[in-house]
Formats: structure tokens, sequence, C-alpha cells
């Protein structure tokens, strides 16, 4: 069964405190690695799309890169209006172009 | 270019009425796909389709749900006799091309 999941579930960072957000997938049969903010109550913004090994996207505060077995989100500085909940999907072949979705990481950044 | 719509926004039923979710896709993507998010869990998959077309509904619940996306107008998400499990958040997501989907501000049901 493809898998996606997300660590840790929660993180809180003071301003300017870079981090990484982790998420692991089935390794067999992955097509693209996704990334979206969801801010509460509204619906996920699409951040950024993987689809190789060695690959790496970025966007202001934001990095993410792809292993073989993993995807990164790096947030390098972070301010408060970074604080959202971050998910993690992955389109895998044999799914049919649905995405699996992670749990999420809910990020609270302090000023 | 407009993002993806949804409506309505809010919907509150009671228990055994019908609700049903809009959805409008983005200007030039003809693939639609459902998604639920229940309080305290992550997105999960429901359906896909194309115009007229369902492409993969093996997240959908087999009885009271149906959807579809017809030749024209909006997609269209129905529950009937709705129950209080079925109180969530419902998020239309559209792709020009099947890879990456955008998603719509959902509709938040809510069945008392």
């Amino acid at each position: 069964e493809d898998q996606v999941t997300q660590s840790p579930e929660a993180l809180r960072l003071q301003e300017g405190e870079s981090s990484s957000l982790n998420c692991s997938y089935t390794v067999s049969g992955l097509r693209g690695l996704f990334w979206y903010r969801q801010d509460p109550g509204k619906g996920p913004e699409f951040l950024f799309t993987l689809y190789s090994a060695g690959e790496e996207k970025e966007k202001e505060r934001l990095k993410a890169t792809l292993t073989k077995k993993e995807s990164f989100l790096h947030i390098t500085a972070p301010k408060p209006e970074d604080s959202a909940t971050y998910l993690c999907a992955g389109d895998f072949y044999n799914q049919g172009g649905k995405l699996i979705f992670g749990q999420g990481t809910e990020l609270s950044v302090k000023p | 270019n407009a993002g993806v719509m949804q409506n309505p926004r809010h919907l509150v039923r009671r228990r055994g009425q019908e609700a049903r979710l809009r959805c409008s896709p983005m200007k030039g993507h003809s693939h639609v796909y459902w998604y639920r998010q229940l309080p305290e869990e992550g997105l999960k998959f429901m359906v896909y389709l194309q115009k007229e077309n369902i492409i993969d509904e093996s997240g959908m619940p087999k009885e009271r749900f149906s959807a579809e996306f017809p030749k024209e107008g909006p997609s269209i998400l129905r529950i009937q006799q709705v129950v209080r499990g079925d109180s969530a958040a419902y998020f239309c997501a559209s792709s020009p091309t099947a890879r990456e989907q955008f998603f719509g501000p959902g509709t938040r049901l809510t069945v008392l």
C-alpha cells in the first residue's frame, strides 16, 4: 500500500530559526512528490512538485528537496506569516492520478 | 485566471437531507478531483472525473455518494441522506494535465 508519512506532527520555531520538515514515502512507483501549504479554514495552496531524486525547488524562504526515499521542506529564517500546516502528497504510478497525503506538519513561528 | 471555485463555502444539513457541493475548475482544466478532510485527519481522495466521465471513484463510499462533471457547468458532489459522520471539509482540485492539482477553498459541511 502506497503511503506518505510526515514528521514532526508539530513544530514550534522562533522567528529566524531555520529548520526542516520531513516527508517519507513508499519507495516504489513514485511519479511526483507535492508540497502544499494549508492555512486554517482554507484549501491547500500549491507550493512545489518534485519528480526525480536530487531535484530541488525554491520559493522565498522555502526549499524543497527530493531523495530516493524522502523529501525535505527546508525553511530558512522563518517569519510568523510562515505559520501554517504543510502537507506532503505522493502521486504514484499505480494510483491513477490521485494524491496520497501525509498527515501534515503544523508549523508555528513565534516572533 | 480565477482559481478553483467551490460553493457553498459552508453548508448545514439535518440528518437525512441531501447535500450538493459544487466545484468550478480553473479555466482550461479538464481534470477534477474531490477530497475529504475529516476533523483531525488528513486529506483523503474520493473521486476523479474528466468531462462527462468518472475515471476513479475508489475513494468514494458506495452508498449515498455520487459525483458528476457534465459537459457544461460545474462538477457536483452529491451526498444523499446525510449522517453526522459526513461532517467534514470537502475540497475540489483541478488540473490541466492530471499532474499538478490546484485546490479550491473547500465546502465545510455540518450535519446536525
